[in-house]
C-alpha cells in the first residue's frame, strides 16, 4: 500500500498569499497518477488536479500541481476567500487507493 | 452531467450489517467505476472499494473480509455492504466514480451513517 504523507497539517495564510501543499509518497506513484482534491465543510471533495499538473474541468488557473515519483506539490497563487479548506492528495495508480491525511489551510 | 445519490438507514448497531444504496443519473452505468469511499467524522478518506458495470471488484485489504458491493445496470445503482460493524465504522460514505486508473471525478453528496445501539 501507497502511504501519502502531506505538510503541513495546517496552513495559516491571508487572501492574496501563496500558497504551497506537499505531498510524499512512500513509494513511486505510477505515472504520476496522483490527485488534488479540495473538500469544504459538509461537502463532499471536489477533484482539482490529476496526472499531478492537469486541472479539472472549471478549476481556476491559479491552482497548479507538480512533481513526479515521489514528491508533489499544490500551489494555490494568490489564494481567494473560497479557498480556505482542507485539500487531500490521492494515488490511484495502484491497489488500494489511498488518500493523504489532507492538509487544512486557514485565513490568518 | 454524472449526478449520484447515496441512500440507507442512518443509524445501525453493533454487530449489524450497514447497507448503502447509490442510484446514479446523467452517465451509464457501464462507462465507469463506480467506488465507495468514507470519512469518519473530523478525519480523512479512506476507499472502500469499486465494481465495474459486470461485477469486477477490487477491495481495500483493510476492509476485504467485511465488504460487498454490487451492481444493479437495470436500476443503475451500486450498493454496499459492510458486516459485523463497529463504532469504528461511523463515517459519512461517499459514492463516487471513476474510470479505468483515473481520479474520483463526481462524488455523492454523502450519508452519515452512525454505529450505535
Amino acid at each position: 500500500e501507497i502511504v501519502l504523507t502531506q505538510s503541513p497539517g495546517t496552513l495559516s495564510l491571508s487572501p492574496g498569499e501563496r500558497a504551497t501543499l506537499s505531498c510524499r509518497a512512500s513509494q513511486s506513484v505510477s505515472s504520476s497518477f496522483l490527485a488534488w482534491y479540495q473538500q469544504k465543510p459538509g461537502q463532499a471533495p471536489r477533484l482539482l488536479i490529476y496526472g499531478a499538473s492537469s486541472r479539472a474541468t472549471g478549476i481556476p488557473d491559479r491552482f497548479s500541481g507538480s512533481g513526479s515519483g515521489t514528491d508533489f506539490t499544490l500551489t494555490i497563487i494568490r489564494l481567494e476567500p473560497e479557498d480556505f479548506a482542507v485539500y487531500y492528495c490521492q494515488q490511484y495508480g495502484s491497489s488500494p487507493r489511498t488518500f493523504g491525511q489532507g492538509t487544512k489551510v486557514e485565513i490568518k | 452531467q454524472v449526478q449520484l445519490q447515496e441512500s440507507g438507514p442512518g443509524l445501525v448497531k453493533p454487530s449489524e450489517t450497514l447497507s448503502l444504496t447509490c442510484t446514479v443519473s446523467g452517465a451509464s452505468i457501464s462507462s465507469y467505476f463506480w467506488s465507495w469511499i468514507r470519512q469518519p467524522p473530523g478525519k480523512g478518506l479512506e476507499w472502500i472499494g469499486y465494481i465495474n458495470y459486470i461485477g469486477s471488484t477490487s477491495y481495500n485489504p483493510s476492509l476485504k473480509s467485511r465488504v460487498t458491493i454490487s451492481v444493479d445496470t437495470s436500476k443503475s445503482q451500486f450498493s454496499l455492504k459492510l458486516s459485523s460493524v463497529t463504532a469504528a465504522d461511523t463515517a459519512v460514505y461517499y459514492c463516487a466514480s471513476q474510470r479505468a486508473f483515473a481520479p474520483f471525478d463526481y462524488w455523492g453528496q454523502g450519508t452519515l451513517v452512525t454505529v450505535s445501539s
